[in-house]
C-alpha cells in the first residue's frame, strides 16, 4: 500500500530536549517535506526537498533542521524545542507529474512542548 | 507571507445542496491544487488545475481558476455527510515551495 508514515504520532517533551520526528514514504518520491498546522493559519511549509541531499526552507524553517540522505526518509529534527513549536505536523511526499506536485500526506505528529 | 485565504471560514448546509467555497492567493503560480482534511487528520489530494486552464471537473467536483484575480473556486454539488471536512487550498510557488490556505470548514447536515 502507498504510503507515507510519520512517527511518533503524539509527543509530549519538555523545552530544550532534543527530539526528531521520521517521516517516510514507499512511492519512490522525490519530492517530501514537512508542514505545520496551526489553528487559523492553515498549513505553513517548514521545508522541502526535491530529492537526495538537496534541501531547502520553506515558510517557517527557524527552530528546525532536515536532512535526505535516503530516497524515502525526510526527518524532522528540534534541537531545542519551545512551547511555540507546539502544533501538529504533517510530512508530505510527491513526484513531479508534468511540473505538478499532487502531495501524499501522513497522518500528522502531533507535538507538545511545555 | 504568500499565504492565500479560503472565503468562508466556515459553511455549513443541508445534504444535497451544493457548496461553493472560494480561495485567493498572492503570486503567480504554476498550479492550483484543493485538499480534503478529515478531523485531525492528514490531508488528501482532490483535484489539480494548471495556471492554462480555467475550469476542471472530476466527479461532483468542479474548479475554476481565474489568473487575473489570483482566485480559485472549488464547487461540491449535491452534498454529502461523508463531505464534512475541512478544504485547503495550494498553491506551488517559483522555487517549488507550497502555500496553502487557512481552510474552510464545512458541515453537511443529513
Amino acid at each position: 500500500e502507498a504510503q507515507v508514515t510519520q512517527n511518533p504520532r503524539y509527543l509530549i517533551t519538555v523545552t530544550g530536549k532534543k527530539l526528531t520526528v521520521t517521516c517516510s514514504q514507499n512511492m519512490n518520491h522525490e519530492y517530501m517535506s514537512w508542514y505545520r498546522q496551526d489553528p487559523g493559519l492553515g498549513l505553513r511549509q517548514i521545508y522541502y526537498s526535491m530529492n537526495v541531499e538537496v534541501t531547502d526552507k520553506g515558510d517557517v524553517p527557524e527552530g528546525y533542521k532536515v536532512s535526505r540522505k535516503e530516497k524515502r526518509n525526510f526527518p524532522l529534527i528540534l534541537e531545542s524545542p519551545s512551547p511555540n513549536q507546539t502544533s501538529l505536523y504533517f510530512c508530505a511526499s510527491s513526484t513531479r507529474d508534468r511540473g505538478s506536485y499532487e502531495q501524499y500526506f501522513g497522518p500528522g505528529t502531533r507535538l507538545t512542548v511545555t | 507571507s504568500q499565504q492565500g485565504e479560503e472565503d468562508p471560514q466556515a459553511l455549513s448546509i443541508q445534504e444535497g445542496e451544493n457548496a461553493t467555497m472560494n480561495c485567493s492567493y498572492k503570486t503567480s503560480i504554476n498550479n492550483l491544487q484543493w485538499y480534503r482534511q478529515n478531523s485531525g487528520r492528514g490531508l488528501v489530494h482532490l483535484i489539480l488545475i494548471r495556471s492554462n486552464e480555467r475550469e476542471k471537473h472530476s466527479g461532483r467536483l468542479r474548479v475554476t481558476l481565474d489568473t487575473s484575480k489570483k482566485s480559485s473556486s472549488l464547487l461540491i454539488t449535491a452534498s454529502r455527510a461523508a463531505d464534512t471536512a475541512s478544504y485547503f487550498c495550494a498553491t506551488d510557488g517559483t522555487r517549488n515551495q507550497f502555500y496553502f490556505g487557512t481552510g474552510t470548514s464545512l458541515t453537511v447536515i443529513p
